[in-house]
């Protein structure tokens, strides 16, 4: 089966680091997406990753752990516009999405 | 300005009467989706086309139909709505293959009565 566990929700400070994770079990794996969604937008792409490692986008970067099913998305100096939810995402062996239920993250002054 | 537009943004619906929710795009891309979205479950789909002419069901099918008879149009037909239905519907397209990023329209909110 197919299954992505992110955090529910998250409390941050304007300014600081965040790191928010994502642990799946898939049959077949073609890369990992996060998305952000602000409250009552849609969802905008932030970031793929395929191969293990980092890979770093200004503000956000994104981590990726094949062997171990796991994946972070890393937001340096939080501003206020980053309140929103993280939604994490498997492509799957048809090209296909399964989307993990997101995580509000709630960015205080 | 490229993208995909949702039509209608909202709508209250009365239980048993048929809906459609429309969907286009202008950038060409081959595969289109349609999701509904609730409040602490992830995007779920609900059918998929690959390429023009053809359709696929995803994880939630049942209470929907879709067509795909040219590129830019995808639209989403609830033959009898049910409550249960009430949700927000995205629609989605994106190049196939792998790393390809899905393009997410603005949505409808949908209430069923």
């Amino acid at each position: 089966g197919q299954n992505i566990d992110q955090p529910t929700e998250m409390t941050a400070t304007e300014g600081a680091i965040v790191q928010i994770n994502c642990t799946y079990q898939t049959s077949g794996f073609n890369g990992l997406f996060w998305y952000q969604q602000h409250a009552g937008e849609a969802p905008t792409f932030l970031s793929y990753n395929v191969l293990d490692g980092l890979e770093e986008k200004g503000r956000f970067s994104s981590f990726l752990s094949r062997s171990k099913g796991y994946s972070y998305l890393l937001l340096k100096e939080l501003q206020m516009k980053d309140s929103a939810s993280y939604l994490c995402a498997i492509m799957d062996s048809n090209y296909q999405l399964i989307w993990g239920a997101g995580t509000k993250l709630i960015i205080k002054p | 300005i490229a993208g995909i537009t949702q039509a209608p943004t909202s709508q209250i619906l009365a239980a048993g009467r048929r809906m459609t929710l429309r969907c286009t795009q202008d950038m060409r891309h081959n595969a289109m989706y349609w999701y509904r979205q609730d409040l602490g479950l992830g995007l779920r789909l609900i059918h998929y086309s690959n390429t023009a002419g053809t359709t696929g069901k995803g994880e939630v099918p049942d209470g929907y139909s879709v067509s795909r008879a040219n590129t830019d149009d995808f639209p989403l037909t609830l033959a009898s709505a049910v409550p249960s239905q009430t949700s927000v519907y995205f629609c989605a397209s994106s190049e196939r293959g792998e790393g390809n990023e899905q393009f997410f329209g603005p949505g409808t909110r949908l209430t069923v009565l």
